[in-house]
């Protein structure tokens, strides 16, 4: 089945820092990847649709510019979490989409603490 | 009105038990659903695509019911192994970008 990788899988770092995050889609080609948070005991939050070869759409209230989506190629997409702050810490999970249902198939999460 | 809800139970049931989950959708023009399954601390995995004729697989049978605007999901004899949290998805129409319920945790006991 389709497979979708992330890396890293935890991230500690200290206040101020910037965090990248990568998302590969490892056998299929992925135009739309999407990233998603989750702190705990909440559901899946979309941040941002991301497209390849052009710039990333948004959710309201999600700061485009602390969240920088880069997707570079139809199996790569990153994230980077500019400025790490505490309240930044949480479970950020990435998915690309396959097949004419548009089935999703999830990353399996970077943990990231900002201390 | 949320987009997609779900009880967020938790649903405690004895191994061997039949267990339903329902999630309603607001947006009646919605055609792509989906059940997933999250393990705590780890990501969401694919369960079932919900299709409008139904559809099953082994233990788990998933309905649509576009006139009530909500989908079903059904676990025949229950496993240890089935406790997790079940997330029901909706895909609006134009859209990709998927639209999750909270989830509603099942608890399987022995």
């Amino acid at each position: 089945g389709a497979v979708v990788s992330q890396h890293p899988s935890r991230v500690i770092c200290k206040s101020g820092t910037s965090v990248k995050i990568e998302c590969r889609s490892l056998d299929f080609q992925a135009t739309t990847m999407f990233w998603y948070r989750q702190f705990p005991k909440q559901s899946l939050m979309l941040m941002a649709t991301s497209n390849e070869g052009s710039k990333a759409t948004y959710e309201q209230g999600v700061e485009k510019d602390k969240f920088l989506i880069n997707h570079a190629s139809l199996t790569l997409s990153t994230l980077t979490v500019t400025s790490a702050h505490p309240e930044d810490s949480s479970f950020y999970i990435c998915s690309a989409t396959r097949g004419a249902y548009n089935e999703q198939f999830f990353g399996p999460g970077t943990r990231l603490t900002v201390l | 009105r949320k987009e997609v809800e779900q009880d967020p139970g938790p649903f405690n049931v004895p191994e061997g038990a039949t267990v339903a989950f329902n999630c309603t959708y607001s947006n009646s023009a919605s055609q792509s659903f989906f059940w997933y399954r999250q393990d705590c601390r780890k990501e969401p995995k694919l369960l079932m695509s919900v299709y409008s004729s139904g559809n099953e697989d082994g233990r788990f049978t998933a309905q649509l019911n576009r006139a009530s605007q909500y989908i079903s999901l059904l676990i025949r004899d229950s496993k240890l192994s089935d406790s997790a949290t079940y997330l029901c998805v909706v895909i609006p129409p134009g859209f990709q970008k998927l639209v999750f319920g909270t989830g509603t945790r099942l608890l399987v006991s022995p």
